[in-house]
């Protein structure tokens, strides 16, 4: 079975700083891995997706993600954050039959 | 920019009417997919499709129902809508084959059941 965890319901940065965005997975076999976005009103965007081409993937807007698998996590992250950031995350791991499995999302808030 | 298109955004409807919430991808995916949104909360997928006449049940219990008759469009009916069924629809299409493949999403359908 498949599942994904993300660690904070919250969180709130001032624009310029940096932002850590938390993403733990389960899976029994290698995993397909996405971050999406969601801005109020709107559909999901993705953001970048881990094709086990490489562990560091950029995505866009400045985003980037690792995957690491001993820790089974795949973190977003952005070294510097914009009002325009302001949206909910979702963390995504491919399922089996190719089912996407969403996490609970994150709200990121960004402060002037 | 995704080619994949729902249709109505918002739609307010009393209570035992029956609707349908398109969904049209312009993309040739094989795959569609329909996810449930309260506010706040995770995406629960509640109906699949591999492809032309071919439809699954999600993860999540649906009193709705889908169907594939063109490749292009996946509708979403509720026969009988309740206020219970107030939610935000999501569609989605990916390419068929490849756990590496994303999945592309519309812009959603807000639906409040009065």
């Amino acid at each position: 079975a498949q599942s994904v965890t993300q660690l904070d319901s919250h969180v709130s940065v001032s624009e310029g700083t940096p932002v850590l965005l938390r993403c733990n997975y389960s899976s029994s076999y290698s995993p397909s891995l996405f971050w999406y976005v969601q801005h109020p009103n709107k559909g999901l965007q993705l953001l970048l997706k881990y094709t086990s081409a490489a562990t560091l993937v950029k995505g866009i807007n400045g985003f980037e993600a690792e995957f690491k698998k001993s820790e089974t996590s795949f973190h977003l992250t952005k070294p510097s954050a914009h009002m325009s950031d302001a949206a909910e995350y979702f963390c995504v791991v491919g399922g089996a039959t190719n089912k996407l499995i969403f996490g609970t999302g994150t709200l990121l808030a960004v402060q002037p | 920019e995704a080619d994949i298109y729902q249709t109505p955004r918002y739609l307010v409807i009393g209570t035992g009417k029956k609707i349908t919430l398109e969904c049209s991808q312009t993309m040739g995916h094989d795959k569609m997919y329909w996810y449930q949104q309260d506010p706040g909360m995770e995406l629960h997928l509640i109906h699949y499709s591999y492809g032309v006449n071919s439809t699954e049940k999600g993860d999540l219990s649906s009193e709705s129902t889908v169907s594939r008759i063109r490749t292009e469009h996946f509708p979403l009916t509720l026969e009988s809508a309740r206020p219970s069924h107030t939610s935000q629809y999501l569609c989605a299409s990916s390419e068929r084959w490849g756990l590496n493949t994303e999945a592309f999403f519309g812009q959603g359908t807000r639906l409040t059941v009065v």
